[in-house]
C-alpha cells in the first residue's frame, strides 16, 4: 500500500467554481502534513501546512482527519492561476513521503 | 539569493560520461535531500543527509553517488547511468530537531533536468 494515495485527477473546473481534493495516508504515526502546489516544469512549493484543528489561507481551507487518516484542501473561488498539481505530503521524522498530486485546471 | 540553489539547471549526458550535480542551501537548514522525479510518478525520495550524516538510502543503485562536505552542500554524483534516469532531480532542505523530530516544511531548488542518451 502507498504512504500516500491521491486522485490523480484531472479536476476541471469553471472559474469561481470550489474544488476539493481528498488524501489518505497509511502511516498512523505521520507528524507533520502539508499541501504543496507544483507547475508545469517546477519545483514543488509550499501552499500551507496542514494542522489537526484544521486551518485557512484565504481561499484556502484545510483540514485533518487523523482518526480516518486523511487530510483534505478546499478551494474557494477558483482562479485561472490556480491551475497547477497539488501534492499531498507527510513529514515523519526527516522523512517526506509525497502523493502522486491531483491536477486541477481552471476555466475561463 | 534564492534558498536552495541547484547546478546545473539542464544536463544531457552519455551513458558512459560522470557528472556531477551540486546544491546549495542559503536557509541554514541542518537537513538535505535528493529527490527524482520522473514523468507521471510521484518524487521518489534517493538520498537524506542530518547533520552532514547521510541517514537514508531509498535502495538507489550505486551509479548514484551522493556526497555532503558540510550542511550547506550536497552533490550527487552520476557514473555510467541509463536512459531511465533520465529526470529531474530536485534538492531539498529542512530544519530537523535533534533526535529527528521533522519540524518544518521542505524547500525545494528548481532542480536539475537530466537527460541520459
Amino acid at each position: 500500500r502507498k504512504e500516500v494515495e491521491q486522485d490523480p485527477g484531472p479536476f476541471n473546473v469553471p472559474e469561481g467554481a470550489t474544488v476539493a481534493f481528498n488524501c489518505t495516508y497509511s502511516n498512523s504515526a505521520s507528524q507533520s502534513f502539508f499541501w504543496y502546489r507544483q507547475d508545469c516544469r517546477k519545483e514543488p512549493k509550499l501552499l500551507m501546512s496542514v494542522y489537526s484543528s484544521g486551518n485557512e489561507d484565504g481561499r484556502f481551507t484545510a483540514q485533518l482527519n487523523r482518526a480516518s487518516q486523511y487530510i483534505s484542501l478546499l478551494i474557494r473561488d477558483s482562479k485561472l492561476s490556480d491551475s497547477a498539481t497539488y501534492l499531498c505530503v507527510l513529514g515523519n521524522f526527516n522523512k517526506f513521503y509525497f502523493g502522486s498530486g491531483t491536477k486541477l485546471n481552471v476555466k475561463p | 539569493e534564492t534558498g536552495v540553489t541547484q547546478t546545473p539547471r539542464h544536463l544531457v549526458m552519455g551513458m558512459t560520461n560522470k557528472k556531477s550535480l551540486k546544491c546549495e542551501q542559503h536557509l541554514g537548514h541542518n537537513a538535505m535531500y535528493w529527490y527524482k522525479q520522473s514523468a507521471k510518478k510521484p518524487l521518489e525520495l534517493m538520498f537524506v543527509y542530518n547533520f552532514k550524516e547521510q541517514t537514508e538510502n531509498n535502495s538507489v543503485p550505486s551509479r548514484f553517488s551522493p556526497e555532503c562536505p558540510n550542511s550547506s552542500h550536497l552533490f550527487l554524483h552520476l557514473h555510467t547511468l541509463q536512459p531511465e534516469d533520465s529526470a529531474l532531480y530536485l534538492c531539498a532542505s529542512s530544519q530537523v530537531q535533534r533526535g529527528g523530530r521533522d519540524t518544518g516544511e521542505l524547500f525545494f531548488g528548481e532542480g536539475s533536468r537530466l537527460t541520459v542518451l
